[in-house]
């Protein structure tokens, strides 16, 4: 089945400590986004990419940073994670942007931060 | 700024018929969308509302009111797995990347 996978599911890492999530996609997408989702609180858009262009919203802090290296995949990098920055981090994609496109959830990674 | 509302949580029984609803406040709404979202999963895709009226699909069936700025979830025949949070999210036009808005979500629990 057509589908986004994220790798881990579950993430430990230490205070200040670079961690990398990773999202693939066989839907064949234009475009990926990550969203933060801390409990019991909307999900917050980061970032998306539009094919190769990148996409930073305005509030997305410097520690956060994404890669993609080809339409499968989207890395999203944490340079120095606080305590602050635990949280589910959901990737998704959709056909394409504008109003009205779906957007396809992957099931999430969840960070600890210790 | 937009500003989408809807109820944090909901018990209903098995069986039973439950709403869910959700009013929004935005500039240059274009349509509203329903996600269930399971414990520890990703969110998956129930509705898209665009015109004012009534959706059905199977069990689940979505409503829209864009001069009152509501919508809502009606859910039949209850099951034990509906039990989840359900997301509304609200998209502008003119949206070149069609920004989702996302309400907290409603965490609907049923009971045996």
């Amino acid at each position: 089945d057509a589908m986004v996978i994220q790798n881990p599911r579950y993430q430990v890492t230490q205070f200040g400590k670079p961690v990398t999530l990773s999202c693939s996609q066989t839907l064949n997408h234009n475009v990926m986004y990550w969203y933060q989702q801390k409990s019991s609180q909307a999900p917050k858009l980061l970032f998306h990419y539009y094919d190769k262009d990148f996409n930073n919203e305005a509030d997305t802090p410097d520690n956060f940073q994404s890669r993609r290296p080809n339409t499968s995949f989207c890395f999203l990098d944490i340079r120095s994670p606080g305590l602050g920055d635990a949280a589910m981090y959901l990737c998704a994609t959709s056909r394409d942007r504008g109003a009205g496109e779906t957007q396809y959830f992957g099931p999430g990674t969840r960070l600890l931060v210790l | 700024g937009q500003n989408i509302d809807q109820p944090t949580e909901m018990t209903a029984t098995e069986g039973a018929i439950v709403q869910i609803n959700c009013t929004y406040q935005t500039s240059g709404f274009n349509g509203l969308f329903w996600y269930q979202q399971h414990a520890g999963e990703a969110p998956t895709f129930l509705s898209y509302n665009v015109l004012d009226g009534l959706e059905e699909k199977g069990r689940f069936s979505s409503f829209l009111s864009r001069s009152k700025g509501y919508s809502y979830l009606l859910l039949k025949e209850l099951q034990m797995k509906d039990s989840a949070s359900y997301l509304c999210a609200v998209v502008n036009r003119g949206s070149t990347l069609g920004r989702l808005y996302f309400g907290r979500g409603t965490q609907l629990t049923v009971w045996p």
